[in-house]
């Protein structure tokens, strides 16, 4: 069964700092992972998707890493930015599927 | 369209009611998901479809909870004998295929008095 867990729960940093969220997940023979951000009150917004031959994905000030044999992936965030408050979630496939399996999310917020 | 449409946005309803929420996928999308969030917690999975297979349940809660998936398009979660514990935002997103990106709908809050 899989299980995803995000460390930090909770992040509050000044603008222009450079950031990273972790993510760590039971099952390591996944397919791929994501990563998306919650807005409140808003559904999922999807950030990147890193597939399972892939070591890292970049998106912009974005760069997410996966390593399977740990079963960790992080997200790093160049000079956050206020806009990027935010819940930041991942998710991992139970091995063999692609029921995703949600983490409880880190809560972002960046101070101007 | 352009985007993972889900209706309706907001479903008050009493408990014992029936109730059933629409999910239209992005066109093309053969994958779909329905996920639950209950306030201040984590995605709940519920039921995922892909193309013309037998879709994976395991996540629903109880009897009480089905869906359906029309002609590999839209679907409908169907809550019967409504429990305020239901009470949540019930979310659908698709993908193109299983192996890219999730897109989410803005979901729809439920509420059970």
């Amino acid at each position: 069964k899989q299980e995803v867990t995000q460390i930090p729960a909770a992040l509050s940093v000044p603008e222009g700092e450079n950031l990273v969220l972790n993510c760590s997940f039971t099952d390591s023979a996944i397919y791929n992972l994501q990563w998306f951000r919650q807005d409140p009150g808003k559904g999922l917004t999807s950030l990147l998707l890193i597939q399972s031959s892939q070591r890292e994905q970049t998106s912009g000030r974005l760069n997410a890493s996966l390593d399977k044999s740990s079963g960790r992936s992080t997200l790093y965030i160049a000079a956050s930015q206020p806009g990027d408050s935010a819940t930041y979630l991942c998710a991992a496939p139970t091995s063999g599927t692609y029921k995703y399996i949600f983490g409880t999310g880190t809560r972002l917020k960046v101070l101007a | 369209g352009a985007g993972v449409s889900q209706s309706p946005s907001n479903k008050v309803t009493e408990k014992g009611k029936d109730v059933e929420l629409r999910c239209d996928p992005i066109s093309g999308h053969t994958a779909l998901y329905w996920y639950r969030q209950s306030l201040g917690q984590g995605l709940e999975f519920l039921i995922y479809f892909q193309g013309n297979s037998a879709p994976d349940k395991s996540g629903l809660p109880s009897d009480r909870f089905s869906a359906e998936r029309t002609g590999g398009s839209v679907s409908t979660l169907t809550i019967q004998r409504t429990q305020q514990e239901d009470s949540a935002v019930y979310l659908c997103a698709s993908s193109r295929d299983s192996i890219e990106k999730l897109f989410f709908g803005s979901g729809t809050q439920l509420s059970v008095l």
